[in-house]
Order: structure tokens, then C-alpha cells, then sequence
């Protein structure tokens, strides 16, 4: 059975940089896309990007100029990195595997973490 | 503002049959897969309907999906207190070249 944990910062100073992690166990990176989408609190989901075990990466264009997205191949691991954060990146984070090409297929999800942007 | 269009609420008495819209356009819902997620509030989204109509194993067949032309529905038939949850439509958009979620239904049983 696959779990993905995910850790990280869960209260940020507005222009700060966020930066959360997801382990993955019970299953190989390999053959599948590694995504984050996040939920402000009592608002819907918006995925903010992914990427591949071979490093590959695509964003939501409106968050594009903001975000990384990278791989660790000899943890079991992928992060996620937003930088100059302001109140609006006040969300639920979530880490989730993606299968299937170009297909909406998110079948396995972390726990999700709240993380608090804030002076 | 979403991309895909959901209505917002939902409501049905144990029993009853409840169906929730998504509405889209060429470039995601009518050329792609529709996805339904269920989310109990507190918790993350669990995957309820994938490829437009299929169930994962554990998902009770009182749940089903299907799709025409750029709109789809999820249809709870059965109606149960432990339905009560918001459901999110997915899907792959192709201009975009990324997931787009549906606004959230969420769904309350009387």
C-alpha cells in the first residue's frame, strides 16, 4: 500500500520562502508524476505543479514564477519550495501521486499540512 | 473562479438519489478523463470515481459517474449520513497542460 507523509514549516513570515517534503513508502517514484495542490482554508483545491522521478517538472502557470518542485530519487522523496509568500499561500498543503499521462489520476494523497503565513 | 463549474451545495433525505454537475469546455472535460474526489472536512480528498465512471475497489457502487460532450455528474444513489462531504471534480487541462479542480460541491444530507 502506498503512503506519502508529508513535513515541513507550518508557520511563515510574509516573504519568506515555504518549504514542505513528502515521503513516499510502499511503492517506487518511478512511472509516476509527484504532485502538490494546496486548499486556503475554506476554499477549494488548485494544483500547484509536479514532477517526474527523472526530475521533470510542470507548474500552474499563475504560480509558475514562484515555485520549485524536485525529486530525490535515494530518499523516496519529493518538495516543494514557494518563495516570497504572502497571506494568500495561507493553505492546507497537499503532496499526491499522479498517474497516467495527461490525465487528472490522483489516487494516493498525504495527510496535508497547514501552513500559516503571517507577521 | 474555477475552471470547471460545480454547484456549490447539495442537499437529499436518507434514501434519495443526488446527482452533482461539473461543467467545462473542449480543451479539459471534452477531451479528457473526469475524476470525482470525495472530502470529508478535516481530511484529504480520497479518490471516488476515476476515468469518468470507474470506482476504486472499497467504493460502494451507490457511487457513479459518467460524462457527455464537456459536462459530467456523479450521481449518489442510497442516500446515506456518511455521504455528507464535499465532492470535487478533476480533470487534465490541455491549454493549460495541468489539473483543474472544480469549485466544490459540498453535499448535506437532511
Amino acid at each position: 500500500q502506498v503512503q506519502l507523509q508529508q513535513w515541513g514549516a507550518g508557520l511563515l513570515k510574509p516573504a519568506e520562502t515555504l518549504s514542505l517534503s513528502c515521503d513516499v513508502s510502499g511503492g517506487s517514484l518511478s512511472g509516476y508524476y509527484w504532485n502538490w495542490i494546496r486548499q486556503p482554508p475554506g476554499k477549494g483545491l488548485e494544483w500547484i505543479g509536479e514532477t517526474n522521478s527523472r526530475g521533470g517538472t510542470n507548474y500552474n502557470p499563475s504560480l509558475k514564477s514562484r515555485v520549485g518542485i524536485s525529486v530525490d530519487t535515494s530518499k523516496n522523496q519529493f518538495s516543494l519550495k514557494l518563495n516570497s509568500v504572502t497571506a494568500a499561500d495561507t493553505a492546507v498543503y497537499y503532496c499526491a501521486r499522479r498517474i497516467d499521462f495527461r490525465s487528472a489520476y490522483l489516487d494516493y494523497w498525504g495527510q496535508g499540512i497547514l501552513v500559516t503565513v503571517s507577521s | 473562479q474555477s475552471v470547471l463549474t460545480q454547484p456549490p451545495s447539495a442537499s437529499g433525505t436518507p434514501g434519495q438519489r443526488v446527482t452533482i454537475s461539473c461543467s467545462g469546455s473542449s480543451s479539459n472535460i471534452g477531451s479528457n478523463h473526469v475524476y470525482w474526489h470525495q472530502q470529508v472536512p478535516g481530511t484529504a480528498p480520497k479518490l471516488l470515481i476515476y476515468r469518468n465512471n470507474q470506482r476504486p475497489s472499497g467504493v460502494p457502487d451507490r457511487f457513479s459517474g459518467s460524462k457527455s460532450g464537456t459536462s459530467a455528474s456523479l450521481a449518489i444513489s442510497g442516500l446515506r449520513s456518511e455521504d455528507e462531504a464535499d465532492y470535487y471534480c478533476a480533470v487534465w487541462d490541455d491549454r493549460l497542460s495541468g489539473v483543474v479542480f472544480g469549485g466544490g460541491t459540498r453535499l448535506t444530507v437532511l
